[in-house]
């Protein structure tokens, strides 16, 4: 059974840093692009960007709101996806999701994990 | 950026009575691969989204037949024949031919 989640949200000012972790199971997690959504507060979904598979090059891509302060990146050897947030901002507040997929057009983002709420606030 | 939107963006249907919400998106969707990349997923209350619909018209793993997609170029429709209660939620479609991937506005259903 795949299984995604994520974890590390939390209360945090703007301007400061925070790295999210979505660990994950039940997939061979190497061969899989990794991609991350975000919700605001009773809106709707925004992607926020996604990682490659290392066989795909391991590259990344962005959202334009968030390109220049997010990172992603991958550990592989524990099945583990990261978000590093920097220069956050009071309109990054949401809950984050990863998801399984969306590194290549014929990945499917399919699974998706619970979520961890991220509050950009002073 | 392609503009997904979505109508109606919210309707109230009564149990074992059919529901049609559809996508409209800016730009053709159909990639020089024969491939449509749009996709529909389902937030239900509470919970993170899950996938019904890939590439316009695929059930995904697990989704009731009762859930179709259908559609091509930039005008889609998803279907539910006989709307249940376990329905209720947020319908989201979704486009990942062209970066940014964008979302419709989402369409809340509720049962009446």
């Amino acid at each position: 059974e795949v299984q995604l989640v994520e974890s590390g949200g939390g209360l945090i000012q703007p301007g400061r840093s925070l790295r999210l972790s979505c660990t994950a199971s039940g997939f061979t997690f190497g061969d899989s692009a990794m991609s991350w959504f975000r919700q605001a507060p009773g809106k709707g979904l925004e992607w926020v960007g996604f990682i490659r598979s290392k066989a795909s090059g391991g590259t990344t891509e962005y959202a334009a709101s968030v390109k220049g302060r997010f990172t992603l990146s991958r550990d592989d050897s524990v099945s583990v996806a990261y978000l590093q947030m920097n220069s956050l901002k009071t309109e990054d507040t949401a809950v984050y999701y990863c998801t399984r997929g969306g590194g290549r057009l014929d990945e499917v983002c399919d699974y998706w994990g619970q979520g961890t709420l991220v509050t950009v606030s002073s | 950026d392609i503009v997904m939107t979505q109508t109606p963006l919210s309707l109230s249907v009564t149990p074992g009575q059919p529901a049609s919400i559809s996508c409209k998106s800016s730009q053709s969707l159909l990639h020089s691969d024969r491939k449509t990349y749009l996709y529909w997923y389902l937030q239900k209350p509470g919970q993170s989204p899950q996938l019904l619909i890939y590439e316009v018209s695929n059930r995904f793993s697990g989704v009731p037949d009762r859930f179709s997609g259908s559609g091509s170029g930039t005008d889609f429709t998803l279907k539910i024949s006989r709307v249940e209660a376990e329905d209720v939620g947020i319908y989201y479609c979704m486009q990942t031919i062209q970066l940014p991937i964008t979302f419709g506005q989402g369409t809340r259903l509720e049962i009446k």
